[in-house]
């Protein structure tokens, strides 16, 4: 298993284009997630989401949008990009079966000029 | 909804030295409390967690957590560093009743293990 994958690993945008963060699991897991880790802030959780089809605004979702067509994808787009989006940016996935201990990916480090 | 607090944002020790990372959290129902671990320029992997039982619980690389309900803490403990200890550690609370799989994470603690 890969368990969660993410693409790319570094992105450079400038301000107001737009982009998508890729994320992918196969373990099966019904709920993903979105964080972006700032430096001393922790992880803060942008987008969640329960199942396909389903998905919830998180703690800081303003200038993000998700899908969740399938199980397995969950990618989250910027709209259009500003300074304050610079960050890393975490998918994780995790199952009800493993009492919500999250599943994390390697991470997108994106700066916006 | 739930809070964690990491009461120490950086926490310096020499190699060999024991180490306890403080973590408080706050909940109006029962959670699920995690440590996940953070190795420079990678993602977050779980380091232990308490689910029930024995308040005591341990990872494969000599750390401990000890939950403690009536002071709501569950602080991280190693009894003697190694420099391969140097990471970010986080602190997590999951809520067991709303189950839709988020977690709550605290702001994380820097532990840099000197030689």
């Amino acid at each position: 298993n890969a368990g969660v994958t993410q693409t790319p690993k570094f992105q450079v945008l400038k301000t107001g284009q737009s982009m998508t963060l890729q994320c992918a699991q196969d373990m099966n897991h019904e709920y993903m997630s979105w964080y972006r880790q700032d430096p001393g802030m922790g992880l803060r959780l942008i987008h969640y989401s329960v199942g396909a089809g389903i998905t919830d605004q998180g703690e800081v979702p303003n200038g993000y949008n998700v899908s969740r067509s399938t199980t397995e994808d969950f990618p989250l787009r910027l709209l259009s990009a500003a300074p304050s989006q610079t960050s890393v940016y975490f998918c994780a996935s995790t199952t009800g079966f493993s009492y919500n201990e999250q599943f994390f990916g390697p991470g997108t480090r994106l700066t916006v000029l | 909804a739930q809070s964690v607090t990491q009461l120490d944002s950086q926490v310096p020790v020499f190699e060999e030295a024991p180490v306890e990372l403080r973590c408080n959290y706050s909940s109006s129902v029962s959670v699920y409390l995690f440590w996940y671990v953070q190795y420079p320029n990678q993602g977050l992997q779980l380091l232990l967690k308490y689910l029930s039982g024995s308040t005591l619980v341990e990872s494969i690389n000599g750390f401990e957590a000890e939950f403690n309900k009536s002071q709501t803490s569950f602080h991280l403990r190693k009894p003697s560093v190694h420099i391969s200890d140097t990471a970010e550690y986080f602190c997590a609370v999951s809520d067991l009743t709303t189950n839709a799989g988020k977690s709550t994470f605290g702001d994380g603690t820097t532990l840099t293990v000197k030689p």
